[in-house]
């Protein structure tokens, strides 16, 4: 069964640093990958989709990689702002499902 | 154009009674999803509707869990009786592909069982 990991749980950076956000899993045999935002008390809001046969997807100050083989994925965010504080999760599609991560929890300090 | 529409947003039920959820999706998604998301833990999928029918059920419990999406628009996910175990947020999304795409979701139903 896939298994989704998302290191670290919560991590607090300041204003205008550049961060990294890891999801990693454990059947590379996977359709796409996809980043979420989650807020508190929403429901979750697609931010990237990365097909299995790319390497990355970018959308403005995010950048989302790749790597089937080793079972790896990072969100990249660059020059983060407080309203980028959310819950980032990760998702990855199976044959017949999508599976979460327990996502990572993100506070922007100003 | 109008996102996911659930509700209600909020509901308090006592162990053994029984809720219902509702969700619209956004106009012309065949796919609709029912998710479970536990407090601290990543969505669970309870059940997956193509047009008005089932695409997979294996997650849900239908000993207690019930879902329709009778027109192939609108659909409801029923829980009776409720357990403790069951608090959670339910959320509905939708993907406009008949296989799996970019999804949205809904903002979620917060069941707390007492």
């Amino acid at each position: 069964k896939q298994e989704v990991t998302q290191i670290p749980a919560a991590l607090s950076v300041p204003e205008g640093e550049n961060l990294v956000l890891n999801c990693s899993f454990t059947d590379s045999a996977i359709y796409n990958l996809q980043w979420f935002r989650q807020d508190p008390g929403k429901g979750l809001t697609s931010l990237l989709l990365i097909q299995s046969s790319q390497r990355e997807q970018t959308s403005g100050r995010l950048n989302a990689s790749l790597d089937k083989s080793s079972g790896r994925s990072t969100l990249y965010i660059a020059a983060s702002q407080p309203g980028d504080s959310a819950t980032y999760l990760c998702a990855v599609l199976g044959a017949n499902n999508l599976f979460f991560g327990t996502g990572t929890r993100l506070t922007v300090i100003p | 154009e109008a996102g996911v529409a659930q509700s209600p947003r909020y509901k308090i039920i006592e162990k053994r009674q029984s809720v219902a959820f509702w969700c619209n999706p956004i106009s012309g998604h065949a796919t609709l999803y029912w998710y479970q998301q536990i407090l601290g833990q990543g969505p669970k999928l309870l059940i997956q509707f193509q047009n008005n029918g089932v695409v997979d059920d294996s997650q849900l419990p239908k000993d207690r869990f019930s879902a329709e999406r009778l027109k192939g628009v609108d659909s409801t996910l029923k829980i009776q009786p409720a357990k403790l175990e069951d608090s959670a947020v339910y959320l509905c999304a939708s993907s406009l592909d008949v296989g799996w795409g970019t999804l949205f979701f809904g903002e979620g139903s917060r069941l707390t069982v007492l």
